[in-house]
């Protein structure tokens, strides 16, 4: 599975948007760009996917770009909950894939009130 | 519904000894994951189950580590005459299509293990 590349650590005021990066130079044509988050304490828990297209669920937005060597997971408006370390993940999904992921060091993201 | 649990969520053991860890998936899912978590890391795959069948037992980081899922459901981690660098988190995760397939993993509390 290719490398991803995140930020260290990021900040955020409470109520306002995030962008969290991920950049993915190396991604092939069948790897999907997951997002876990773990919150402290806790295990990693899902928090979107995607291939191409944006995406967008209850959680978060996808944004995909076009040449697929950067994605941008996006909090609509952070709360005091979103605080946790974010890991971007790709995994080739189709023939071969062995299904487990990959995680890296992701990006901690602190959320201030 | 209940989600991944798994037992025991500490275990303090001697160097030497051996230990099993149990993950018990959600009901139904066919993939079951084996990862391991050191403090500040994120988690490191182990292995990985369809079913009874191991698919990817090349996270496992020797042959002291093994692990089953004899009927499909149910999965044992097993630690061989643990050492103390054996000592971190022991993550379950399971998810209910076939590797293969993008789809969400569900993990479970974890143990934590350490080894003196």
């Amino acid at each position: 599975d290719a490398k991803t590349t995140q930020p260290n650590s990021m900040e955020s005021n409470e109520e306002e948007p995030v962008h969290l990066p991920c950049n993915h130079s190396t991604i092939s044509g069948t790897d999907y760009i997951h997002w876990y988050r773990q919150l402290p304490s806790q295990g990693p828990e899902y928090v979107i996917h995607g291939l191409t297209s944006n995406v967008n669920n209850r959680m978060a937005s996808l944004a995909i770009a076009e040449d697929r060597k950067s994605s941008t997971l996006i909090l609509h408006r952070a709360t005091l909950r979103d605080a946790a370390v974010y890991y971007c993940i790709l995994r080739d999904d189709y023939g071969g894939s062995q299904g487990n992921l990959i995680f890296g060091k992701g990006t901690k993201l602190s959320v201030k009130p | 519904g209940a989600g991944v649990s798994q037992s025991p969520r500490y275990k303090v053991t001697k160097r030497g000894q051996d230990v099993a860890l149990r993950c018990d998936p959600i009901s139904g899912h066919v993939s079951l994951y084996w990862y391991r978590q050191a403090l500040g890391q994120g988690p490191e795959f182990l292995t990985y189950f369809n079913y009874e069948a191991q698919q990817d037992k090349s996270g496992l980081p020797n042959d002291r580590f093994s692990a089953e899922r004899p009927e499909g459901s149910i999965s044992t981690l097993t630690i061989q005459r643990t050492e103390q660098r054996d000592s971190a988190m022991y993550r379950c995760a399971s998810s209910s299509l076939r590797s293969g397939i993008s789809g969400e993993q569900f993990f479970g509390p974890g143990t934590r293990l350490t080894v003196l």
